[in-house]
């Protein structure tokens, strides 16, 4: 079966850098791109941009491009995000999805971000 | 991109139904048939209910339907039950050189 899973809880302060894995079993990992949302608590869903795991290729949406970073690691189909200059807005659960095709038909468990100082 | 517009709040009584509506934009809903919608229970990963449009999962109950006409997408859940209860996002593909994605800002469903 298909499964995301994300790496544990972090605290960072004000301007670190917060590097959240995502490993996938169950498919293969170069097949589907990786999506990343957050959610702020009691707030919406935020799509922040996507990797291709077979290419390298991403994209990221605009309010990100220059502070995250989207990798992987294929030897052990397991994919990263990278977040940098971290504020306290930035204090949320992260989620990687997998792309079906402009839809996110299996999501990792979430992990939650904590910025203070 | 400015998030897709939901309702704050939709309420219904058990067997009725209800509609989410999801106001977007010419360059987002309008323009791609590519609309999906979440189901998220406090504390959990949010759940596919609905892609390109008016498609259902595999697991997913014929209850919950979508639809879309010009720039609104539109949820609409049938037979309404307890376990409906819950957040729903929709969501859309919405182009650019970047193959953007815009959520909505979510409705909360509760179940008299």
């Amino acid at each position: 079966q298909v499964q995301l899973v994300q790496s544990g809880a972090e605290v960072k302060k004000p301007g670190a850098s917060v590097k959240v894995s995502c490993k996938a079993s169950g498919y293969t990992f170069t097949s589907y791109d990786i999506n990343w949302v957050r959610q702020a608590t009691g707030q919406g869903l935020e799509w922040m941009g996507w990797m291709n795991p077979n290419s390298g290729n991403t994209g990221y949406a605009q309010k990100f491009q220059g502070r995250v970073t989207m990798t992987r690691n294929t030897s052990i189909s397991t994919a990263y995000m990278e977040l940098s200059s971290l504020r306290s807005e930035d204090t949320a659960v992260y989620y990687c999805a997998r792309d079906g095709g402009s839809y996110y038909n299996y999501w990792g468990q979430g992990t939650l971000v904590t910025v203070s100082s | 991109q400015s998030a897709l517009t939901q309702p704050a709040s939709v309420s219904g009584s058990p067997g009725q139904s209800i509609t989410i509506s999801c106001t977007g934009t010419s360059s987002d809903v309008g323009s791609y048939n590519l609309v999906s919608w979440y189901q998220q229970h406090p504390g959990k990963a949010p759940k596919l209910m609905i892609y390109e449009v008016s498609k259902r999962p595999s697991g997913v109950s014929n209850r919950f339907s979508g639809s879309k006409s010009g720039n609104t997408a539109s949820l609409t859940i049938s037979g309404l039950q307890a376990e409906d209860e819950a957040d729903y996002y929709c969501c859309s593909y919405a182009g650019s050189s970047t193959f953007d994605v815009v959520f909505g800002g979510g409705t909360k469903l509760t179940v008299l």
